[in-house]
């Protein structure tokens, strides 16, 4: 069984450009969660998806944007990048309430 | 206060000892818990999920919950070097189903 696949793994932008995260969840899983990890802050939710609907949503600017589509893959979306958004990207995929399966994520440098 | 608490660590124990983690929470109404392992430079892995109160083992891993204290452990038995790693504790709050709040993680190394 496939895991959760994430897409690009490395990103390097610069300052005020706009980056989009991708996400292909387990097959048959339709919750979609997105996190974002660093050394300071740790693990930040950022928003979660069923079913193309987001259900929840993390203390973000608006500048972080999601979508999921019909097939249950996801993206993620960061606007006018800041060298504060350097991180790594995580996306969790899950199955009813028995904890997430994480994909390798996207570390995403801005520069 | 933060809505998941546990000690950064790191935590050292010799091979072959039981290492004792912790997290504390904050909303009372909490229904899910879990505790996720994260190597360095990996995405971090579903070790156990726990939703009532008392123990619940699995291999060297047993997990505790009381709710009415409001914490959660994790004992792992027979620490073997490959255990090295950040222990993250997580809770879905009741007021966010839909939503896992992480601890900051507890840095474990198992001494050879």
């Amino acid at each position: 069984k496939a895991g959760v696949t994430q897409t690009p793994r490395y990103l390097i932008k610069t300052r005020g450009q706009q980056v989009t995260l991708s996400c292909s969840p387990i097959s048959g899983h339709r919750s979609v969660s997105w996190y974002q990890q660093t050394p300071g802050q740790g693990l930040q939710f950022l928003f979660e998806y069923f079913s193309e609907t987001q259900r929840n949503k993390g203390n973000f600017p608006g500048r972080f944007s999601g979508r999921q589509f019909s097939n249950s893959r996801s993206e993620m979306n960061v606007s006018t990048l800041e060298l504060g958004d350097s991180a790594l990207y995580l996306c969790a995929s899950s199955y009813g309430a028995q904890g997430y399966t994480f994909g390798s994520g996207t570390r995403l440098t801005v520069v | 206060q933060k809505e998941v608490e546990q000690n950064s660590g790191p935590l050292s124990v010799p091979e072959g000892a039981i290492a004792s983690l912790n997290c504390t929470y904050s909303d009372r109404g909490s229904q899910s818990f879990f505790w996720y392992r994260q190597y360095s430079g990996k995405s971090p892995e579903l070790i156990m999920f726990i939703y009532s109160n008392g123990d619940k083992e699995d291999g060297r891993f047993t997990a505790q919950l009381n709710k009415a204290s409001q914490y959660v452990s994790l004992l792992i038995r027979d620490s073997q070097p490959s255990d090295s790693a950040t222990y993250l504790c997580a809770v879905t709050p009741q007021t966010s189903y839909d939503k896992v709040i992480f601890g900051p993680g507890t840095s474990l190394s198992v001494i050879p």
